[in-house]
């Protein structure tokens, strides 16, 4: 199975800074054959289950605030919230759909107010 | 709107069985490929499986963790999705996400129920 590691485990950033998630997978997550990054991002608030932020590593779903950005290809992965809200707070995961038989998350990054 | 309602969940002794139900409402259940997530208790999310679509003759896929013990079935006729799971282990305690995945991008969920609580303990 590709292994998805992330990090940092939990980064505590203040409000209207910028707040960076990082993602790698073992392996590629790129398909040459229609050069897109098999990548998602989610973030799930405390009680809630996850929400779909970022797919394609880099395009919004719709309704997500555009101080969300996804970016990176291959195997290195960056999440990037531009300015931090309150309502941020929340754990993020990274998720890989390149092998769908064997779809898997990273451990997930907690993000906090400063 | 859409949503995904699950039931079901509970306590179960280690070696039983339990059944999963999920009701779906506000699209057409049988253009999408359906899926099950769980997440164990203050853990991260990890697959449990999937359902093709009608178009892709409801084939199924499981993680290797539960291949053999869980079977995923759906009725689209009861916008339904279930998860049958047998000798259940104590590690598959976990709330159990019912997921819808995108048209978008299959592999990715962009629909997610409530979750419901199975919890494998004697």
């Amino acid at each position: 199975d590709i292994v998805m590691t992330q990090s940092p485990d939990s980064l505590a950033v203040s409000l209207g800074e910028r707040a960076t998630i990082n993602c790698k997978s073992s392996q590629t997550v790129l398909y040459s054959a229609n050069n897109k990054n098999y990548l998602a991002w989610y973030q799930q608030k405390p009680g809630q289950p996850p929400k779909l932020l970022i797919y394609w590593a880099s395009a919004r779903e719709s309704g997500v605030p555009d101080r969300f950005s996804g970016s990176g290809s291959g195997t290195d992965f960056t999440l990037t919230i531009s300015s931090l809200q309150a309502e941020d707070v929340a754990v993020y995961y990274c998720q890989q759909y390149y092998s769908i038989s064997a779809i898997t998350f990273g451990q997930g990054t907690r993000l906090e107010i400063k | 709107e859409v949503q995904l309602v699950e039931s079901g969940g509970g306590l179960v002794q280690p070696g039983g069985s339990l059944r999963l139900s999920c009701a779906a409402s506000g699209f057409t259940v049988s253009d999408h490929y359906m899926d099950w997530v769980r997440q164990a208790p203050g853990k991260g999310l990890e697959w449990v499986g999937r359902t093709r679509n009608k178009a892709n003759s409801y084939t199924t896929e499981y993680a290797a963790s539960v291949k053999g013990r869980f079977t995923i079935s759906r009725d689209d006729s009861k916008s339904s999705l279930y998860l049958q799971m047998n000798s259940l282990k104590t590690e598959d305690t976990a709330v159990y996400y019912c997921v819808r995945a995108s048209g978008t991008a299959t592999g990715t969920f962009d629909y997610w129920g409530q979750g419901t609580l199975v919890t494998v303990s004697s």
